[in-house]
This record gives structure tokens, C-alpha cells and sequence, in this order.
């Protein structure tokens, strides 16, 4: 079993849906990354949290520490956020990674 | 600012051959991490490095191991390559092992034949 699991595995959204993306994780973390992975393989971290939400721009992340599950949404959903995002998270003493396997998501215009 | 630089980008190899990655950090951070991304996969942590010294290790054999050097930056070594090797392997940078937002670099891809 997977320490991270993501669903839903492929979102398909048309352009200006509201989209989410959820982690649910069964380790103690110290904390959460969200990241996006454009296709040729290059990661940019978007998000890293440890309590509440975060905002930036159209996304927010959300997590709940106490049910061991975070969120992704993107308000307003473009082309250009065509991309898998991946769910990683931080293990409490902070030398362990665990990975979702990532949601690959395509906005359609 | 330069970001985390890898080399090199493409690598085909042999089975049974010996690989090395390098991975260069932001300038300032002293965290380094590696990850194998098998295609179609999510990353899979190898090693994390901080101030020189091995502070994770994932579930790979001993046939994989890394090293960080005083500048900070870090060589990952694979020794008798597998198949099941080929991968994207990344590496990321931070500032510190507990809060640091992780910066990945672009990767290198490896293809064992």
C-alpha cells in the first residue's frame, strides 16, 4: 500500500471548471508538497504546507492534519494548467519523501 | 539566480555498466535530495544529503549510492546497471532537511539497454 494516494488518476475539465485534486496519506509528515510536472519532466513545486491553506494566484491547497488529507483546486481552470500533479510529503523527521503516483489533468479549450 | 542544474540531461547505458549523475543546488542551499522517476510513475526518494552528510535513504539497493561534495553539490552512482534502472532521476535542492521548500532541477534521463 501506498503511503500517499491521489485521486481522481486522470481529470479531463473544460476550460473554466473548477477542479480538485485530493491527497489522503497514512504517514506522520511534517509537511506537504504539491507539485506539477509539465510533460518532458521538469517539477516546480507549487505549494508546501504544514497547516491550514495557501493560496497563490488561481490555486488553493488546503490540509487537514488531523484526517491526514490535503487538496488542490484550481479556480478557473486554463489549457495552460494541463499537467500531472503529484502529492509528496514530508516525513516527521524530515529525511523521508513519500510520492503520489499524480493526477494527470487535461484542460480542454 | 541559477536553478538546480543537472548533468548530464541524456545518458544511454548498458546493462551492467557503472552511471554517475551531478547535481548542482541553488546557490545558499545545503540540502540535496535524488529521486528515480520510473515513466508513467510518481518520483521514488532515494537519498537526502545535508551539510555533507546522508540524513535519508530510501528503499533502493546498495547498488545505488550518492555523495555531497564541501560546495554542495552532489554525484549520485548506480553500479551494475539493471534495466529497470532506466528512469528520469531528479534532484532537488533546499535550504534545510525540515522546512526547506524542495527546487527540483530538469533531471537526466537514463535508458539501460
Amino acid at each position: 500500500k501506498n503511503e500517499v494516494e491521489q485521486s481522481p488518476q486522470n481529470l479531463t475539465a473544460q476550460e473554466g471548471e473548477f477542479i480538485t485534486i485530493n491527497c489522503s496519506y497514512s504517514v506522520g509528515i511534517s509537511a506537504l508538497h504539491w507539485l506539477q510536472q509539465h510533460p518532458g519532466g521538469g517539477i516546480v513545486s507549487l505549494f508546501m504546507l504544514s497547516s491550514g491553506k495557501k493560496k497563490h494566484g488561481r490555486l488553493i491547497a488546503t490540509i487537514n492534519i488531523q484526517e491526514k488529507h490535503s487538496s488542490l483546486h484550481i479556480t478557473a481552470s486554463h489549457p495552460r494548467d494541463s499537467a500531472v500533479y503529484i502529492c509528496a510529503v514530508i516525513g516527521v523527521r524530515g529525511n523521508q519523501f513519500y510520492f503520489g503516483t499524480g493526477t494527470s489533468l487535461t484542460v480542454i479549450p | 539566480d541559477a536553478g538546480v542544474t543537472q548533468s548530464p540531461t541524456h545518458l544511454i547505458k548498458t546493462r551492467g555498466q557503472h552511471v554517475t549523475l551531478r547535481c548542482s543546488p541553488i546557490s545558499g542551499h545545503k540540502s540535496v535530495s535524488w529521486y528515480q522517476q520510473v515513466l508513467g510513475q510518481g518520483p521514488q526518494f532515494i537519498f537526502q544529503y545535508y551539510e555533507k552528510e546522508e540524513r535519508g535513504r530510501g528503499n533502493f539497493p546498495d547498488r545505488f549510492s550518492a555523495r555531497q561534495f564541501p560546495n554542495y553539490s552532489s554525484e549520485l552512482n548506480v553500479n551494475a546497471l539493471l534495466l529497470g534502472d532506466s528512469a528520469l532521476y531528479l534532484c532537488a535542492s533546499s535550504w534545510d532537511t525540515y522546512t526547506g521548500e524542495q527546487y527540483f532541477g530538469p533531471g537526466t534521463r537514463l535508458t539501460v539497454t
